[in-house]
Formats: structure tokens, sequence, C-alpha cells
């Protein structure tokens, strides 16, 4: 199972919005509404961020957001936040009965 | 308040064994699916493994198969991961977590215990 393709890196200024993009296939993002987004800062664990393409957890700011059409997956963070500077992985179910992560997407925050 | 505590990891040569141990408190325990995931140093996430509340369904990544086997006792609120025949790929931190969702969701995270694999 290849990962799910993410930009390398993306950035943007405070109180901006960005967009963090997520490709699968027909059988992972394409065929499921089990995408989900982690949060992960520097030497720590990751964060649930998104579950099931745009459920936000509890306590989850509603700054994020998650979306889905065909095979690509896509977070957008509105307002942006020095706090959210970290890096960000999707990941989707796959007919495997399996679990992708994609790559990691690196948010710099100007 | 939920907590996973990982431990087990170390130094082992390649083609030796380890077994990691994840500890869970704050949370009914056997109502839980639970996963392992992993990263190598300075690299992505890696699903690695999968397990449902009960311990009767075991789900594992292609390139774990056949060399790591979970398993969990409910009685003791502890999750493990045997490791066999290790490789120096198989070097990274590995976390354990807890699935919001089976195979889907992971809501809650240990620290991570890292294993290193060289002679």
């Amino acid at each position: 199972q290849s990962a799910l393709t993410q930009p390398a890196s993306v950035s943007g200024s405070p109180g901006q919005s960005i967009t963090i993009s997520c490709t699968g296939t027909s059988s992972d993002v394409g065929g499921y509404d089990f995408v989900s987004w982690y949060q992960q800062h520097p030497n720590k664990a990751p964060k649930l961020m998104i579950y099931d393409v745009n459920i936000r957890p509890s306590g989850v700011s509603n700054r994020f957001s998650g979306s889905k059409s065909g095979n690509t997956a896509s977070l957008t963070i509105s307002g942006l936040q020095a706090e959210d500077e970290a890096d960000y992985y999707c990941s989707s179910y796959t007919t495997s009965i399996t679990l992708v992560f994609g790559g990691g997407t690196k948010l710099t925050v100007l | 308040e939920v907590q996973l505590l990982e431990s087990g990891g170390g130094l082992v040569q390649p083609g030796g064994s380890l077994r990691l141990s994840c500890a869970a408190s704050g949370f009914i325990f056997s109502n839980s699916g639970m996963s392992w995931v992993r990263q190598a140093p300075g690299k992505g996430l890696e699903w690695v493994s999968a397990i449902s509340g009960t311990g009767g369904s075991t789900y594992y990544a292609d390139p774990m198969k056949g060399r790591f086997a979970i398993s969990r006792d409910n009685s003791k609120n502890m999750l493990y991961l045997q490791m066999n025949s290790l490789r120096a790929e198989d070097t990274a931190i590995y976390y354990c977590a807890k699935d919001l969702k089976t195979i889907n969701a992971f809501d809650m995270w240990g620290q991570g215990t890292m294993v290193t694999v060289s002679s």
C-alpha cells in the first residue's frame, strides 16, 4: 500500500487560511469516508484533528475543517495562528483492511 | 484522565526480537480497539498493527506480517507488540494509540518508545 500524497510544505501568514491536500486512490481515500488528519509538533505525539473526513473531536478548534472530493481529501486551517505551525498527516482506511498515512506536510506560519 | 504509557524499547541486533508494552488507564480498555503506529527518525507516520477490543481480531501492515504479533491482556489493561526478525528499517519510535474507530482514527496516543535495530 503506497503512502497518500501530501505536499511537503505549505506556509501562510497569521490570520490567513491554508489548505493541505491528501491524494490517494479509489482503494483508500476515494473508497471510504474514513479520512483523518493529525497535527504533530516537534518531539510530541500526534493529535487527532479531524476524522471521518470532516468531524472535529471535542476540544479541537473550529478553525480546522476537512473535506473530500473523489480521491483527494483536504484540511483547511482558517485564521492561522503561530501555534498551528506543525507537521500534519492525513490517513485513510483501505480496502485491504489496513490504514495508510500520507507523507506529511510541514506548515510554516510566516 | 486517559493515559497510554509505552515501554520495552531499546537497542537490538538485526534478526533479534523485542516485546513492546503499553499500559492503559482512564478508559474502559476492553471496549477499545488499539493500534501501534511507528515513526522512523525524521520520517512520517506508519501504521503497524491493530487489535479489536476483545483481542479476537488482529490486523497488520504488509511489511510486518509474519514478523510482528499484536496482543492484549484486558485483565491488566495492557497492549503488546512482539517484534521478531527485526531489520534496520524497523528503527523507529513506536506509539501505542487508542482507536476512536478501528483502523480509522486514533484519539489518544502514548509518548512513544524508541526501538533501534543496529549491530
